[in-house]
Formats: C-alpha cells, structure tokens, sequence
C-alpha cells in the first residue's frame, strides 16, 4: 500500500505570508501513461473537503492562485503566497495514481498566528 | 446544481449494520467511477472504498474488507454502502464523492455512530 506522509502536520502563519506543505509518497506516483496523481485538498472548519491542485500542480476551478502545487516522483509540495483568513483548515495530499486505491496524508492544519 | 447528498446514517449498536446511499444530480452519474471516504471525529480523511462506472473493478480499504460492500445502481444515479459486524472505530461522518481530472464533488455526509 501507498503511505502518505505529511509534514508538518501543524502550520501556525501570520496573514499574508507564505505556507508550504510537505506529502511524501512511500513509491513512485508516475502512472504508466505519464502522469502523476497527486491532489490536494481543503477542508475548511465544519466544512466538506473541495479540491484545490490535482496532478501535481493544475488548479481547480475557482482556486485561488495564490494556491500552487509542484513535485514529481515521491515528493510534492504545496504552497500558499500570502495566507489568507479564509485559508485556515486542514489540507491533505491524496495520491489517485493507484486507482480506486486511494490514499490520504495525515493532514495538515493552518491557522493563522 | 451538481450534487451528492448522503443518507442513511444514525446510531447503531457494534456489530449491526447499516446502509448509507448518495443520491447524484447534475452531473451524468453513470460516467465516473465513485468513492466512500470517512472521517473519524477530530480526525483525518481516510478512503473507504470505490467502485468503477460500470462497477467493473470495486476496491475496499483493509479496515473494511469484508464487512462493507459498495455498489451503484446507475438507472437510479445512486451509489450506496453496506456496513456489516460495525465496529467502534468504524463511527465517523462518511461522505460519498466523485474524484476526476476535471472536478470533483463531496456530499454533506451523513454522521455513523457505532457504541452500545
């Protein structure tokens, strides 16, 4: 089984300035046709989760761009320019390379200084 | 709307069951595969199971196997979840959702208490 492992896994940031988001996959997350099925995910206070990046670094619809995501193989990263109030929740790495096998980092919860 | 809109969960003592259903609108259900996720109280999300368009290929976590069984009924646009021999850590809010390239949809959930 994939293991995703997030760091760290407490992210206090003062408004407006820069987050980063460490998920590390136990083996590689390139499928055979190329592509690389990492996601990232936000769950705000009582809230379901909504996807922000998938593959790697494509940003959903609607997704601010102050959102970014990179990596390739086993290690990815996700990155927030200036930390907004509104960004405050959980964020989670999700590998979809291995379909329907899905796996989820232990999360990691920004809150603001 | 695009949606997906959980039922079916409540208390239920350890070793019952229960049978969770996500009912689809707005998108054409029939076309994507589908997946169960969990999230324990003050805990992380943890995927549950999935199971293909044309429920071809089905896939359970370990935590799982071989007490809950997901299934869909297309013509109905509705995808459920059979939980047997429930267990104390199986309690946690569960949400249906449909993960693909180009978006991705998570119900409400619906919150599943197993304690006697």
């Amino acid at each position: 089984d994939v293991v995703m492992t997030q760091s760290p896994l407490s992210l206090p940031v003062t408004l407006g300035q820069p987050a980063s988001i460490s998920c590390r996959s136990s083996q590689s997350l390139v499928y055979s046709d190329g592509n690389t099925y990492l996601n990232w995910f936000q769950q705000r206070p009582g809230q379901s989760p909504r996807r922000l990046i998938y593959k790697v670094s494509n940003r959903d619809s609607g997704v601010p761009d102050r959102f970014s995501g990179s990596g390739s193989g086993t290690d990815f990263t996700l990155k927030i320019s200036r930390v907004e109030a509104e960004d405050v929740g959980v964020y989670y790495c999700m590998q979809g390379t291995h379909w329907l096998m899905y796996t989820f980092g232990q999360g990691t919860k920004l809150e603001i200084k | 709307e695009v949606q997906l809109v959980e039922s079916g969960g409540g208390l239920v003592k350890p070793g019952g069951s229960l049978r969770l259903s996500c009912a689809a609108s707005g998108f054409t259900f029939s076309s994507y595969s589908m997946n169960w996720v969990r999230q324990a109280p003050g805990k992380g999300l943890e995927w549950v199971s999935s199971i293909s368009s044309s429920s071809s290929y089905i896939y359970y976590a370990d935590s799982v196997k071989g007490r809950f069984t997901i299934s869909r009924d297309n013509a109905k646009n509705s995808l459920y979840l059979q939980m047997n021999s429930l267990r104390a850590e199986d309690t946690a809010v569960y949400y249906c959702a449909v993960i693909v390239d180009a978006f991705d949809i998570w119900g409400q959930g619906t919150m599943v208490t197993v304690s006697s």
